[in-house]
């Protein structure tokens, strides 16, 4: 079983739609939890950190549940830019190593 | 200039080769990652270093290895390339401030072993 699963899609949805994907992860020891965002052809860059209590940053709304070890990551109002890959990022603890999730790709369709 | 700087960007190589991938950056990290990228595997982690004279081993490091010659290069080498080691390699870089812990991407290296 991989360490961080995701789906990979791709969720294609039309302008203005509401998409969330889910992410597990297996070390229920994990501690720290991510979403970075990666264009085709492009370097990963982190969109997002999950805290324990939820947090949203505009139209993105992340939120952890440990007790069934899964993230996830909701957008509101899809817009075109937001056509791109969306990796889940674990880690045992601040300052440990990165595990990836094999991404999910959303295309974002007018 | 990018903080995270790869080279070269794209190479293609033939099997049985040495080929080495360069990255430096300048954000005064002192972690630094090598990580490959095949369809559909998402990033896997290849070696780590958390500071110049640190060196792990990541979850595919045969085939491979690295060299921290300073806080801010760390180097990839394929002793011997095979066609299954073409992918997208990145180098990143690491900071983490209390519990919170971000990633620099280089802007990857296309690697082609034919």
């Amino acid at each position: 079983r991989k360490e961080v699963e995701q789906d990979p899609g791709p969720f294609n949805v039309p302008e203005g739609a509401t998409v969330a994907f889910n992410c597990t992860y297996s070390n229920s020891a994990s501690q720290s939890f991510f979403w970075y965002r990666q264009d085709c052809r492009k370097e990963p860059k982190l969109l997002m950190s999950v805290y324990s209590s939820g947090n949203e940053d505009g139209r993105f709304t992340a939120q952890l549940n440990r007790a069934s070890q899964y993230i996830s990551l909701l957008i509101r109002d899809s817009k075109l830019s937001d056509s791109a890959t969306y990796l889940c990022v674990v880690s045992l603890s601040a300052g440990n190593m990165l595990t990836f999730g094999g991404g999910t790709r959303l295309m974002v369709k007018p | 200039d990018a903080d995270v700087t790869q080279t070269p960007r794209n190479r293609i190589t033939k099997t049985g080769k040495r080929i080495m991938l360069e990255c430096s950056q300048t954000k005064g990290h002192d972690r630094m990652y090598w990580y490959r990228q095949d369809p559909g595997l998402g990033l896997r982690l290849i070696y780590y270093s958390f500071d110049v004279k640190d060196i792990n081993k990541g979850e595919i490091s045969d085939g491979y290895s690295v060299s921290r010659q300073a806080q801010a290069k760390f180097s990839l080498s394929l002793e011997s390339a095979i066609p299954n080691q073409t992918a997208l390699y990145f180098c990143a870089t690491s900071d983490t401030t209390g519990d919170y812990t971000e990633a620099f991407f280089g802007q990857g290296t296309r690697l082609t072993v034919v």
